[in-house]
Parts: C-alpha cells; sequence; structure tokens
C-alpha cells in the first residue's frame, strides 16, 4: 500500500517531446505538491494544490502544466523538454496544516 | 528571497559518535522546521519536526531550535551505518517548504 505513487519511475526522452508524469496519494491529504531536485540535491517546490485548486505556481516555464482531477491526484505534464529539464521529480502531499510532507518515490527524468 | 542554509559535508563520523547536522534559515516569521533523510536514490522521509524554541527527542534524534538564532540542528546519537545518508533542512514558510540543500553524512565503522 504505497502511500504517495509516481509513475513511471524512470523516464527517458528526447529534446522537444512532451511528456507526463502521474502522482496519486492515498493518504486522504488534501495538498499535494511537485517538486524538482537537481543533481546538487537541492530540493525545489514547482506547484502545490489544495483541493484541486493551484495554490502555489513557482517561477517555472509555462511548458511545466500542473493537472489535478481530484483531490488525490496531481499530474505534472511538459512540453518541449529541454535538456536543464532532466532532473528527478518528486510528488508530495500533506494534511492541512502542513505538518511535513509524505514524498513520492521520484521520477527519474533524463532528456537526451 | 527565503533562503535555508546547509553545510553540504560530507560529515565523517565512526560508529558510536554522535553525529551533529546544523541548518541555518532567513526569515523570523517562519513557525516549523523538519529534518528529513535522503538515502541515494531514494525519496526524502521525514525523521523530526520542532515548532518551539528547545529541545525534541525521539529515539536517537534530538532535533534543537533557536528561533532568535535562526538556527535548528539535529543530533543523531550513537551513529550507526545506516544512518549515513544525505540529511535535508526544510523550514516552512505560509504553507510553504523551502529547504537546504543537504548534509550528506558518512558513518564509518
Amino acid at each position: 500500500d504505497t502511500a504517495v505513487s509516481q509513475t513511471p519511475k524512470y523516464l527517458v526522452t528526447q529534446m522537444g517531446n512532451d511528456k507526463s508524469i502521474k502522482c496519486e496519494q492515498n493518504l486522504g491529504h488534501d495538498t499535494m505538491y511537485w517538486y524538482k531536485q537537481d543533481s546538487k540535491k537541492f530540493l525545489k517546490i514547482m506547484f502545490s494544490y489544495n483541493n484541486k485548486e493551484l495554490i502555489i505556481n513557482e517561477t517555472v516555464p509555462n511548458r511545466f502544466s500542473p493537472k489535478s482531477p481530484d483531490k488525490a491526484h496531481l499530474n505534472l505534464h511538459i512540453n518541449s523538454l529541454e535538456l536543464g529539464d532532466s532532473a528527478v521529480y518528486f510528488c508530495a502531499s500533506s494534511p492541512r496544516g502542513a505538518n511535513g510532507y509524505t514524498f513520492g518515490s521520484g521520477t527519474r527524468l533524463t532528456v537526451v | 528571497q527565503k533562503e535555508v542554509e546547509q553545510n553540504s559535508g560530507p560529515l565523517s563520523v565512526p560508529e558510536g559518535a554522535i553525529a551533529s547536522l546544523n541548518c541555518t534559515y532567513s526569515d523570523r516569521v517562519s513557525q516549523s522546521f523538519f529534518w528529513y533523510r535522503q538515502y541515494s536514490g531514494k525519496s526524502p522521509e521525514l525523521i523530526m519536526s520542532i515548532y518551539s524554541n528547545g529541545d525534541k527527542e525521539d529515539g536517537r534524534f534530538t532535533a534543537q531550535l533557536n528561533k532568535a538564532s535562526q538556527y535548528v540542528s539535529l543530533l543523531i546519537r550513537d551513529s550507526q551505518p545506516s544512518d549515513s545518508a544525505t540529511y535535508l533542512c526544510a523550514v516552512n514558510w505560509i504553507n510553504k517548504f523551502y529547504f537546504g540543500s543537504g548534509t550528506k553524512l558518512n558513518v564509518k565503522p
């Protein structure tokens, strides 16, 4: 029973392609997030949704578009992939009050 | 600009020693603080949270918070090789978490 699950775990794709990463949580949490972790291990928030509503949208290229069909799902679609998009993308969720996140296992995206 | 700073390490300690990990943050308004452990190739996992000044102990882990100095630390007693990982400090500003870049800890048998 994985609490926060992401698919795929690995994604290798060519520059210019469009790809999606899916995330689902079964914890009943209200808030979900996408984080990007670069090669130096720095975790940076990209988006946050609270009960399907976008509440945080950091300075992220508009090639990145999150979608939350319901509060248990938050997907990330990336258009026109670039080499600099290569990173590990983590989905996370938290209960109301933000008492710490539960992270998914990550998606390692490699753009070649 | 909200900043969370950690020494990247690696911090090497012998098995059984106390490992001390430090974190400073830039904003006095922050209310809650967290330590995450991340093994290589894995996702971060929450190990400690602290909200008020002082010490909070949980097993071999002790988190220390000093809001006046904008400083939070994590002590790991009786360090084990299985504690070898990167430790990420996180600070919550208005429901947004800012992470430090992590300190890599090596516990040598």
